[in-house]
């Protein structure tokens, strides 16, 4: 079966910088997506890796071990806006995102 | 240019009854998909088309549900005999290739509530 994990809420403060973890367990792997999702809305595209390591965007950054079958979103400089649901995906031998639950992130001032 | 329009925004429907839901991907994306999401999880894959036809129809829970998508642009997913469980919003989405890494665009959704 599939299965991934990430926490359901965390809180951090405006200009800190947080770390969103996700592991998963699938049956295959082509890639590993994040998307926003603020309440309400539609996910936006944040990222995808495909080989361990980082990539960097601009404020968000996420990193990717196949081998441990683990990845995070770091998002840097927080600010208001950023709160929002945070939603790992992979991508597996099919074409269709299976996603996790989601992280509800608060940004306090 | 314009992202993926679904309409309608809102659908109220009573058990048992039959609902069309529309989705217009973004112009020239030959990849279609539709996801259910819950109140507190994240979407839920149901279909995948590419092009006219359905590529991967894995994630439709039952024979209730049925998606077209006949001249490969406009897809309906269609519900038949709805049930309080099948409340959800119904996310589309559609990509260029359908490549497995293509990025996905996802519409406003659908909220369906079954009375």
């Amino acid at each position: 079966g599939q299965n991934i994990d990430q926490p359901t809420e965390m809180t951090a403060t405006e200009g800190a910088i947080v770390q969103i973890n996700c592991t998963y367990q699938t049956s295959g792997f082509n890639g590993l997506f994040w998307y926003q999702q603020h309440a309400g809305e539609a996910p936006t595209f944040l990222s995808y890796n495909v080989l361990d390591g980082l990539e960097e965007k601009g404020r968000f950054s996420s990193f990717l071990s196949r081998s441990k079958g683990y990845s995070y979103l770091l998002l840097k400089e927080l600010q208001m806006k950023d709160s929002a649901s945070y939603l790992c995906a992979v991508i597996t031998g099919a074409n269709n995102l299976f996603f996790g639950t989601g992280t509800r992130l608060t940004v306090i001032p | 240019g314009a992202g993926v329009s679904q309409t309608p925004s809102n659908k109220v429907t009573e058990k048992g009854k039959y609902v069309e839901l529309r989705c217009d991907p973004i112009s020239g994306h030959t990849a279609l998909y539709w996801y259910r999401q819950s109140l507190g999880q994240g979407p839920e894959f149901l279909i995948y088309f590419q092009g006219t036809g359905a590529a991967d129809d894995s994630g439709l829970p039952n024979d209730r549900f049925f998606a077209v998508r006949p001249e490969g642009s406009v897809s309906t997913l269609k519900i038949q005999r709805t049930e309080r469980g099948d409340s959800a919003v119904y996310l589309c989405a559609s990509s260029v290739a359908g490549s497995s890494l293509d990025e996905q665009f996802f519409g406003p959704g659908t909220r369906l509530t079954v009375l």
